[in-house]
């Protein structure tokens, strides 16, 4: 299966701290996303970084990605309360059809 | 102006109903999905339509049966519904880097 693996399951961070999440997975991919999930909400799409990319960054947002170790992580830098969601990953495999698979997310909670 | 929409949000039913969802998306996409997310939070594809036509389906039982009467419209009919089918349902389209754009979700309640 290709699905991808957050880890931590659960981060808790006090606000203003930096938040680090990692993703691993199992086969080729053309790209690795990153989504948030608020409470009772539907997933909102934050950053793409494709295979030949190695880092990325968006706002307080910085991904990188070690096609190698088949391993993302996403980091948040200067964390705020508004951040506590659930963070998954999904991938794109490299010559299979275009569906994303989802792994099953890290729940961050940023105190204030 | 939501971008992908569904109704309803949500729904309560008893075990053996036959129900709908929704989903439209006004962002012009070709390709939309139905997404099941389950109490772990875990999200797994279930249909993809391209252009009307039927691109992708999981190991899905014949109780769900999608339908896309327009590129902008894909609709979820659930037959005989069961307990095991209570999870929130999402629908999502795709931009031009497959990045998806997802619905608010529906949360089904089988009793």
């Amino acid at each position: 299966s290709q699905q991808g693996e957050e880890d931590p399951q659960a981060l808790s961070i006090q606000e203003g701290e930096n938040a680090t999440m990692n993703c691993s997975y199992k086969t080729s991919i053309n790209n690795l996303q990153w989504y948030r999930q608020n409470s009772g909400r539907g997933l909102v799409h934050l950053i793409l970084i494709r295979s030949n990319e190695r880092e990325k960054h968006s706002g307080r947002l910085r991904v990188t990605l070690d096609t190698s170790k088949k391993s993302s992580s996403l980091l948040i830098t200067a964390s705020r309360a508004a951040d506590t969601a659930s963070y998954f990953c999904a991938t794109d495999a490299q010559g299979g059809s275009e569906k994303l698979v989802f792994g099953k997310g890290t729940k961050l909670t940023v105190n204030p | 102006d939501t971008a992908v929409s569904q109704t309803p949000k949500y729904l309560v039913t008893q075990m053996g109903n036959d129900k709908s969802i929704k989903c439209e998306q006004n962002l012009g996409h070709d390709t939309m999905y139905w997404y099941k997310q389950d109490s772990k939070k875990f999200l797994k594809i279930m249909f993809s339509y391209n252009n009307k036509e039927l691109i992708i389906n999981e190991t899905v039982p014949n109780r769900f049966s999608p339908k896309s009467p327009d590129k902008a419209h894909l609709n979820l009919h659930i037959n005989s519904l069961e307990l095991g089918d209570s999870a929130v349902y999402f629908c999502a389209s795709t931009g031009r880097e497959n990045e998806q754009f997802f619905g608010p979700g529906t949360r089904l309640t089988v009793l």
